[in-house]
């Protein structure tokens, strides 16, 4: 079936260096595409979004890259910090009349001092 | 301004009984989604409501509905809880919930059924 899915479920980087997290799509229709965090105990809180007719945009230290040829996107985190570390997600939203949003499993990012 | 509002925080129950969840959106926001999170089948869309009419509806079984109230405020609803529904529930909310919108996320009520 149809499905958003996440290359690795856990990253480990050290402080200061740069972290790249992955999202594969299946849906080749899918428009728009959002990336959560969501720290321990909390909600997942939106990062940034990115529409099909880009291929890049970016926000305060993050990036989305999205390539629609092999139905891949990634978030680029730069100078990665220990405020960073939390579980990344990527979703798509599947209703073109509404809102209903499906994820990928997530991962994992842990920041070495 | 305040964020996506849930309560409570935290719930047990038991098995066969039932429960009402409360979700208030984050001002001026008409459309309310909920989404159900568990480690094993990680977040998964319940529904979505705007302008007090459900619009979408995922594949959970009847015991699991919702509503929301003219003010935008939502709630949802399990009835005869089953070990399964133990859960960490999300509710989210956006602007208009068009399409090209994202959700915000309120931190959820984690409910445990014994």
């Amino acid at each position: 079936g149809e499905s958003v899915g996440l290359h690795l479920p856990t990253l480990s980087v050290q402080e200061g260096d740069n972290s790249i997290i992955n999202c594969a799509y299946s849906n080749s229709a899918s428009d728009y595409f959002i990336w959560y965090k969501q720290e321990s105990g909390k909600g997942p809180q939106f990062i940034i979004d990115i529409r099909s007719n880009m291929d890049k945009r970016q926000g305060q230290r993050v990036t989305v890259l999205l390539n629609k040829t092999v139905k891949h996107l990634s978030l680029q985190i730069a100078a990665t910090q220990p405020g960073d570390s939390a579980v990344y997600f990527c979703a798509e939203n599947r209703d073109q009349g509404a809102q209903k949003l499906v994820f990928g499993q997530g991962t994992r990012l842990t920041i070495n001092p | 301004k305040a964020g996506v509002t849930q309560t409570p925080r935290y719930l047990i129950k038991t098995r066969g009984q039932q429960v009402t969840l409360s979700c208030s959106p984050i001002s001026g926001h008409r459309s309310v989604s909920w989404y159900q999170q568990t480690p094993g089948q990680g977040l998964q869309f319940l529904f979505e409501y705007f302008s007090e009419t459900q619009r979408n509806k995922g594949n959970f079984p009847g015991r699991f509905s919702g509503r929301q109230f003219s003010n935008s405020r939502s709630e949802m609803n399990v009835s005869t809880l089953e070990l399964g529904d133990s859960a960490l529930y999300l509710c989210a909310s956006s602007l208009e919930g068009s399409y090209f919108e994202p959700q915000h996320f309120g931190d959820g009520t984690r409910l445990s059924i014994l």
